[in-house]
């Protein structure tokens, strides 16, 4: 079945740090891929997607490229700041199948200090 | 706009009560959906809708029961509590066939002593 593998946390960075967070995913066919976001006391809300191989999602200085090759979409964003502390969720679905539904990873945790 | 609301925030349950897990979105979304986020797990679908009076079971639905009576509300109901129920439980809705973008409430922890 789908799978999504995600860097444990927690991760810790100072303000204005390269961010990097793992995923890659186990899935058949041609999945669309997601990262969500929760920020405290929130509910999740979608951060970017992508729903082909080598495309780049983006959003809020937040990237992610769909690397089928290596089946990952590590999520990357140049200069984090406070604002930024929150738990990711990469997650896929496979668009191309029927009544399927979003598999989540188990969220990585990143704290952003001044 | 309200988006997905959820009620209540916080809950402790005594092992063999029930109660209801209020979910209610505004955004005339056809799709909804209840998840369970255990520590350090993803989250897990117990149950989703496609539209009022249609439910289905997800991953998880052993020990839940829902309802879909209006486009607006979807509550998820615990009978007989276990502590194997403790968890975040979220709510969520979507617009499109291939549920792409949802739209999550801010969540109900649960707690079962």
């Amino acid at each position: 079945g789908n799978s999504v593998t995600q860097m444990e946390g927690p991760v810790t960075l100072s303000e204005e740090a390269f961010l990097t967070i793992n995923c890659t995913y186990t899935a058949t066919g041609y999945p669309s891929l997601f990262w969500y976001v929760q920020y405290p006391g929130e509910g999740l809300q979608l951060l970017l997607k992508a729903t082909k191989a080598d495309d780049k999602g983006s959003n809020k200085g937040f990237e992610a490229t769909y690397r089928k090759e290596t089946t990952s979409f590590h999520l990357e964003k140049g200069s984090v700041q406070v604002s930024d502390s929150a738990v990711y969720f990469c997650a896929l679905i496979r668009s191309n199948f029927g009544n399927e539904k979003l598999t989540f990873g188990t969220g990585t945790r990143l704290t952003i200090i001044p | 706009n309200a988006g997905v609301t959820q009620t209540p925030k916080f809950r402790i349950l005594k092992i063999g009560q029930s109660m209801t897990l209020q979910c209610t979105q505004d955004m005339n979304h056809n799709y909804m959906y209840w998840y369970r986020q255990d520590p350090g797990m993803g989250l897990k679908l117990i149950y989703y809708s496609v539209g009022a009076g249609i439910t289905d079971k997800g991953e998880v639905p052993n020990g839940y029961n829902v309802s879909r009576s209006t486009t607006e509300d979807f509550p998820l109901r615990l009978e007989l509590a276990a502590p194997s129920q403790t968890s975040v439980y979220f709510c969520a809705s979507s617009y499109g066939e291939y549920q792409e973008t949802q739209y999550f409430g801010p969540g109900t922890r649960l707690l079962v002593l």
